[in-house]
């Protein structure tokens, strides 16, 4: 059974980087029909995606996080990672990781698809 | 990017009731939408995908339908356990997005 969990400090000071690790049991993160995917949640914003990376380190990053975001992969520990730079305030919340699937019409993919599952999440409160 | 607006965004049940949420998208997005539950202190779950699509093991009650802008995600015989928020994602472009979700009381 394909489970994730999120790790990583819930207190970042203001300016420094966040950095959260995703670890994932149960299948291969070496999968070629999934991508996995970072997304968080605050009161103010709702659900944020984050982020996504394939398993080869191929990334797609939400543009409103102006470059601040980083996701990269390693295969041998069965984890990925998200580094956010230069925090504020406004970037405390609940951090998620997921699988996010991929869909594909006769055969050939043709979108990026659902998240399922998640981790429980990991709550980062950025405060001096 | 393509944002997502759901309505109402929240709405009060009794036990037995159909409910219907609706979420419109700013473009076509063909049937690529997606439908999560949360609960008070967990996760989203996936309940439908490809706007229609029921996950395994969710409870026939849900449904969802539409296609293009405009979806819906129904449920049927409201139950106690249904008490949540729901939120729809679109993942028709390579920017995903959420709607801003529907708290169903």
């Amino acid at each position: 059974q394909l489970q994730l969990q999120e790790s990583g400090p819930g207190v970042v000071k203001p300016s420094e980087t966040l950095s959260l690790t995703c670890s994932v049991s149960g299948v291969s993160i070496a999968s070629s029909i999934c991508y996995w995917a970072w997304v968080r949640q605050s009161p103010e914003k709702g659900l944020e995606w984050i982020g996504n990376i394939y398993y080869t380190g191929s990334t797609h990053y939400n543009p409103s996080l102006k470059g601040r975001v980083t996701i990269s992969v390693d295969t041998s520990k069965h984890q990925f990672s998200l580094k956010l730079s230069s925090v504020t305030a406004a970037d405390t919340g609940i951090y998620y990781c997921a699988r996010l699937s991929l869909n594909y019409d006769a055969g050939s993919f043709s979108s990026l698809g659902w998240f399922d599952p998640w981790g429980q999440g990991a709550l980062v409160t950025v405060s001096s | 990017d393509i944002q997502m607006t759901q309505s109402p965004s929240s709405l009060s049940a009794s036990v037995g009731d159909r409910v219907t949420i609706t979420c419109q998208a700013s473009q076509d997005i063909r049937k690529y939408l997606n439908w999560y539950q949360q609960k008070p202190g967990k996760a989203p779950k996936l309940l439908i995908y490809d706007a229609s699509k029921l996950e395994t093991g969710v409870p026939s009650r849900f449904s969802g339908g539409g296609s293009g802008t405009e979806f819906t995600l129904t449920i049927s015989n409201v139950q106690p356990e249904d008490i949540a928020t729901y939120y729809c994602q679109q993942c028709h472009s390579m920017l995903l997005s959420f709607g801003g979700g529907t708290k169903v009381e």
